[in-house]
């Protein structure tokens, strides 16, 4: 079946430490994004990236690094930059023509240890 | 820039009636699209309706309507016949179609949490 696959679906930082949220698309779609999600509040997007090796920063992309080397994965880095990285993080991914509705993996829960 | 607002952080609905939750925007484009994402328990985000701006017809799909308001900017989503497995956050969402840059991004409300009552 195709779709979006977001691993691990928990994760733990240390102070300092980088970590790497995984996001790989089957849909053949050429665009993706990651999402963050605070409690009670809607999704804020922190870098999109429209074909291989080109990507933007979002709304609120300080503290984080992504990378789009193939056109099926985007991986996220939380970096120690990000001072405030609890959060739920969703990616999604699209095509680039009409109506480009995005299409969502199950998330990832990023907690600080 | 645009901006997506939910006025109900919380709705319920009795099993079997009808919901409606609201959902206004504002933009300065006259072509757009408009979404609702339903986000249950799970936290899965999944596409509920969708709708082109240029579309004068309300979409709907099964249970699910909306009434898009093109001048008042507003875009509410009815639902039927609740059921349980109803119960979610309901998003709403905007997107330009402008094919540059963040234009490509959706715009997301705050978010009305939905309970169905048995």
């Amino acid at each position: 079946d195709g779709g979006i696959t977001q691993s691990p679906k928990y994760l733990f930082r240390k102070e300092g430490q980088n970590v790497t949220l995984s996001c790989e698309q089957n849909l053949n779609h050429d665009a993706m994004y990651w999402y963050r999600q605070d409690p009670g509040q809607g999704l804020r997007l922190i870098y999109y990236s429209q074909i291989v090796n080109d990507f933007q920063k979002g709304d609120i992309a300080e503290g984080y690094s992504v990378s789009r080397e193939k056109k099926e994965s985007f991986p996220l880095t939380v970096t120690s930059a990000q001072k405030n990285p609890t959060a739920f993080y969703l990616c999604a991914s699209s095509t680039t023509r009409g109506i480009v509705a995005q299409h969502f993996g199950d998330g990832t829960r990023l907690s600080i240890l | 820039a645009q901006t997506v607002t939910q006025s109900q952080p919380e709705m319920s609905v009795q099993e079997a009636e009808t919901v409606t939750l609201s959902c206004t925007y504002d933009t300065s484009e006259s072509d757009y699209y408009l979404f609702w994402y339903k986000q249950p328990p799970s936290r899965q985000m999944i596409l509920v309706i969708r709708q082109e701006a240029y579309k004068q017809q309300n979409a709907t799909e099964n249970r699910f309507s909306v009434n898009f308001q093109k001048a008042a900017k507003s875009f509410s989503l009815k639902i039927s016949d609740s059921q349980l497995g109803d119960a979610a956050m309901y998003f709403c969402a905007y997107r330009s179609t402008i094919s540059s840059g963040s234009a490509r991004q959706l715009t997301f409300g705050s978010g009305t949490q939905l309970t169905v009552l048995p």
